[in-house]
């Protein structure tokens, strides 16, 4: 069955430094992998996406995802982290094509320090 | 940029009553889906829909939900009797049918059944 993990339930960091969320993945086939951040009271936003080609993707506001097949991972990074980059993330798989339902994962709740 | 707009925002109910939650996808999309977001909990998904009827739906959508396009613009769920554990964040999401489409989703309804 399709899942997804994101290890980090909470994750703290300071404004300036480098932020990586993790995320795993199981799918039997190629998977289309997304990550969405959520603020407060907001929906969900797309940040980046990956359905094929070069491993590494680039989003919005400064964020990289790289996609790592022997190791079932798509991981969010950003070298510098702002202080409204704190949000909820999370990590989801789809079916390619179609209507390309989207498993989500629990999420992972960022918290900037100034 | 396009959105999808939900409506109400928030939602209070009794247990027991119907409730309809509102979306307008964007315009052009042909695949649609409701989501929810139980407090702390991950996002899961309810029912997709494509051309006037729907294309799959998760255990969680039983016979008190359904869908419907009442017309050429909006996406409705209702729930029939509401039950307490109804108590969640909906979102509605629309996708383009192109392959490499992501969904985009709403800002959500908060549904709180008392």
């Amino acid at each position: 069955a399709q899942s997804v993990t994101q290890p980090d339930i909470h994750i703290t960091v300071s404004e300036g430094a480098s932020l990586e969320l993790r995320c795993n993945y199981s799918y039997g086939a190629t998977p289309y992998l997304f990550w969405y951040v959520q603020s407060p009271g907001q929906g969900l936003q797309l940040l980046l996406k990956y359905f094929s080609g070069d491993t590494l993707v680039q989003g919005i506001k400064g964020f990289e995802a790289e996609f790592k097949r022997s190791q079932s991972s798509f991981n969010l990074r950003k070298p510098s982290v702002h202080w409204s980059d704190a949000a909820e993330y999370f990590c989801a798989v789809g079916a390619s094509g179609g209507y390309n339902k989207l498993i989500f994962g629990a999420g992972t709740r960022l918290a900037v320090h100034p | 940029e396009p959105e999808v707009t939900q409506t109400p925002s928030h939602q209070v109910t009794q247990m027991g009553q119907e409730v309809i939650l509102r979306c307008v996808p964007i315009s052009n999309h042909l695949y649609f889906y409701w989501y929810r977001q139980i407090l702390g909990q991950k996002v899961e998904f309810l029912v997709s829909f494509y051309n006037n009827e729907i294309s799959e739906k998760s255990e969680i959508f039983d016979d008190q939900f359904s869908v419907e396009r009442p017309d050429g613009s909006n996406f409705t769920l209702k729930i029939r009797s509401t039950k307490l554990e109804d108590s969640a964040m909906y979102f509605c999401a629309s996708k383009g049918d192109s392959q490499n489409s992501p969904l985009h989703f709403g800002n959500g309804t908060r549904l709180t059944v008392t």
